[in-house]
């Protein structure tokens, strides 16, 4: 079993969609969770980061962490074409030395 | 957020041959630095941890007498490919950790596409 599972997809959604995308982890000692874009052939961008369990929101992006359930969520709200990429999900502990576990990926396609 | 830059961005070598990328993070000092692999609609598959003025930490399965991590200053980092074969081609991605960001987060260079021929 993966430490972090993540649906590769591909999800497609219209112009305007309420996107929901998730990772699931096995690991209780996980207390940073973030979530990065990837464009094609570029490197990952950080969009969202939550410390331990809860939710923050970033104007269309929210996150939620769920550790009783060990369950991450990105919502993206009013999903823009430029939204169109591969959504990596992210979670390290202290216990590991911070070292970063990332899940598969998720490739989002909104369609105009 | 913070910038972490590659060099170069795309490099195309004969086999046999060695390739150095670089990976400089431009407006933070970064202690430790990571380098990652990924294949085609994959993940990122984490090969090394590069710790300033030490040794770099390898992940199992990871040639260290290949992959040659140096980490000279808090602001550069490299890699170097020796003896380069064309299944070393992928895309290589550094990233760099701010310790002074409030966050253990990382910072993700553009990444560089090796292709090795």
């Amino acid at each position: 079993q993966k430490e972090v599972e993540q649906d590769p997809g591909p999800l497609s959604v219209p112009e305007g969609a309420i996107v929901s995308l998730n990772c699931t982890y096995s690991n209780s000692a996980f207390q940073y969770f973030m979530w990065y874009r990837q464009y094609s052939r570029k490197g990952p961008e950080l969009l969202m980061y939550t410390y331990s369990s809860g939710n923050k929101e970033d104007g269309r992006f929210t996150a939620q962490v769920d550790k009783s359930s060990k369950y991450i969520s990105l919502f993206i709200r009013d999903s823009q074409p430029s939204d169109s990429a591969t959504y990596l999900c992210a979670m390290s502990a202290i216990t590991g030395g911070f070292k970063t576990i990332f899940g598969a990926g998720t490739r989002l396609f909104v369609k105009a | 957020g913070a910038v972490v830059s590659q060099h170069p961005s795309r490099v195309i070598c004969k086999s046999g041959t060695s390739v150095k990328i670089e990976c400089r993070s431009l407006d933070f000092q970064a202690t430790t630095m990571f380098w990652y692999r990924q294949f085609p609609k994959q993940s990122l598959m984490l090969m090394a941890t590069s710790n300033e003025g030490s040794k770099a930490t390898y992940e199992q399965g990871v040639e260290k007498d290949k992959f040659l991590i140096n980490h000279a200053s808090l602001t550069l980092s490299t890699l170097t490919v020796t003896s380069a074969h064309p299944e070393d081609s992928s895309f290589y991605i550094c990233s760099a950790s701010d310790p002074q960001g409030g966050a253990k987060t990382q910072y993700f260079g553009p990444g560089t596409r090796l292709l090795v021929l």
